[in-house]
């Protein structure tokens, strides 16, 4: 079974800009996390979504955004890129039932200059 | 969500048996316990859970005592690969997924 695959790895954008971050859930699994991570910090939850539609979100402001697909792969969009906005942006996709574990990508490094 | 307390950092030996304690005073009667490793520029990794008492798998157990108050992942004989960051979290059903991460135990294994 494939697992959850992110892109790009790595990624350096201007402040201001915008940026696309994908992301390939697990075979099987239909919800799809996302979480900032800062240098020495815990994961942040971004928001999550099951079938295409977003269940619940954290505290982001709204130039994050998100889309899920009928595959259920996503996509996260942030606008009027900050410099706090580097981080390690990590996927996670779950059965999205119970209390199944989630299972993580290796996240995208972005850097905003 | 239930908030966790976990010491910031462990030393131990290669060989030795590491337990990480993890504190969860306000868990809710339906959240399960999850314990996540991360190890540098990697994803966190799913590791174990439980309800209460014991659990097993090829890799640790977690000790959960009748409170449901505390918890510990216990990790037995560990070596250098087990270096990593360690993660408790506390949620149910309807959070799955919405998980509120702390700064974790940063569990440092030395020759």
């Amino acid at each position: 079974e494939t697992g959850v695959t992110q892109s790009p790895t790595h990624l350096i954008k201007t402040r201001g800009q915008q940026v696309t971050l994908r992301c390939s859930s697990q075979s099987g699994h239909n919800t799809v996390s996302w979480y900032q991570q800062a240098l020495g910090q815990g994961p942040q939850f971004i928001f999550q979504y099951y079938r295409e539609e977003e269940n619940g979100r954290g505290n982001f402001p709204p130039r994050f955004s998100g889309l899920q697909f009928p595959n259920y792969s996503s996509e996260l969009n942030v606008n009027a890129l900050e410099l706090d906005d580097s981080a390690l942006y990590l996927c996670a996709s779950s059965l999205g039932e119970g209390n199944s574990p989630l299972h993580f990508g290796n996240g995208t490094r972005l850097t905003v200059t | 969500l239930a908030k966790t307390t976990q010491p910031i950092s462990m030393d131990s030996y290669e060989g030795q048996e590491v337990n990480i304690t993890c504190s969860h005073n306000n868990i809710a009667t339906n959240d399960y316990i999850t314990w996540y490793q991360q190890f540098p520029s990697q994803g966190p990794r799913f590791i174990i859970q439980g309800y209460k008492t014991k659990v097993t798998n090829e890799v640790a157990s977690l000790f959960i005592p009748a409170d449901r108050k505390s918890s510990t992942l216990s990790l037995p004989r560990v070596s250098l690969s087990d270096t990593a960051v360690y993660y408790c979290l506390v949620a149910g059903s309807s959070n799955t997924g919405k998980l509120i991460f702390g700064q974790g135990t940063t569990l440092q294994v030395k020759p």
